[in-house]
């Protein structure tokens, strides 16, 4: 059981290339989220999913954007990366309910945009 | 979105019990409190949820003032890998997708 599990670990981009950071969980969960932890910082919701097919805005979606076309899958995309992006991105997954709804982090994706 | 405040940071002694506040007064009825972990260089854990009552598990518990505004987070006895930052984020439907995060507390323990 993998968990959740996020490609690439490690990627460095120079200012104006694209990239997409690829999440995968095998819990069959319908939640799934993106963040951004800066140094120092506490993570930030770039974007979120409610079910394959959905997607919604965060509290920093600007110059990021994802899709859900798999239940499994939640991708994030930058088309145009820029020195402010630089940042560890985390992928998280959860059930429906806050109840049972404990979320499921990813180890992280350290992006360096020179 | 209820919004949260947490202490920055915090000391303990290892062995010692260590009581993280939060605070959380605009939470709605139906917002579950549940607290996360970060270690160093890794994504953060969960560690414990509640709605109302206390709650334990093996990790820590959970205690929660009766007006739902203010949660604690008890270790009962820290170690020198209790040593992360302690976030407390509330979570309930039909928000469960908007659970954002403060910058936690940053827990650290002396030897």
């Amino acid at each position: 059981n993998a968990g959740v599990t996020q490609t690439p670990k490690f990627r460095v981009l120079k200012t104006g290339q694209s990239m997409t950071l690829l999440c995968a969980q095998d819990m069959n969960h319908e939640y799934m989220y993106w963040y951004r932890q800066d140094p120092g910082m506490g993570l930030r919701l770039i974007h979120y999913s409610v079910g394959e097919g959905t997607t919604a805005k965060g509290e920093v979606p600007d110059g990021y954007n994802v899709s859900r076309l798999k239940k499994q899958n939640f991708l994030l995309g930058l088309e145009s990366a820029a020195p402010s992006q630089t940042s560890v991105y985390f992928c998280a997954s959860s059930y429906l309910t806050p109840n049972t709804g404990e979320l499921f982090f990813g180890e992280g994706s350290r992006l360096t945009v020179l | 979105d209820a919004k949260t405040t947490q202490p920055n940071s915090m000391e303990s002694n290892e062995e010692e019990p260590v009581h993280l506040p939060c605070n959380h007064s605009t939470i709605s009825g139906t917002d579950y409190i549940h607290w996360y972990r970060q270690l160093p260089s890794q994504g953060p854990e969960y560690v414990i949820h509640g709605l109302t009552s206390n709650v334990n598990n093996r990790m820590a518990s959970l205690a929660i003032a009766e007006d739902r505004k203010s949660s604690t987070l008890i270790l009962h006895r820290a170690t020198l890998r209790d040593a992360a930052v302690y976030y407390c984020i509330p979570r309930g439907t039909p928000n469960a997708g908007k659970s954002t995060f403060g910058d936690g507390t940053t827990l650290t323990v002396k030897p």
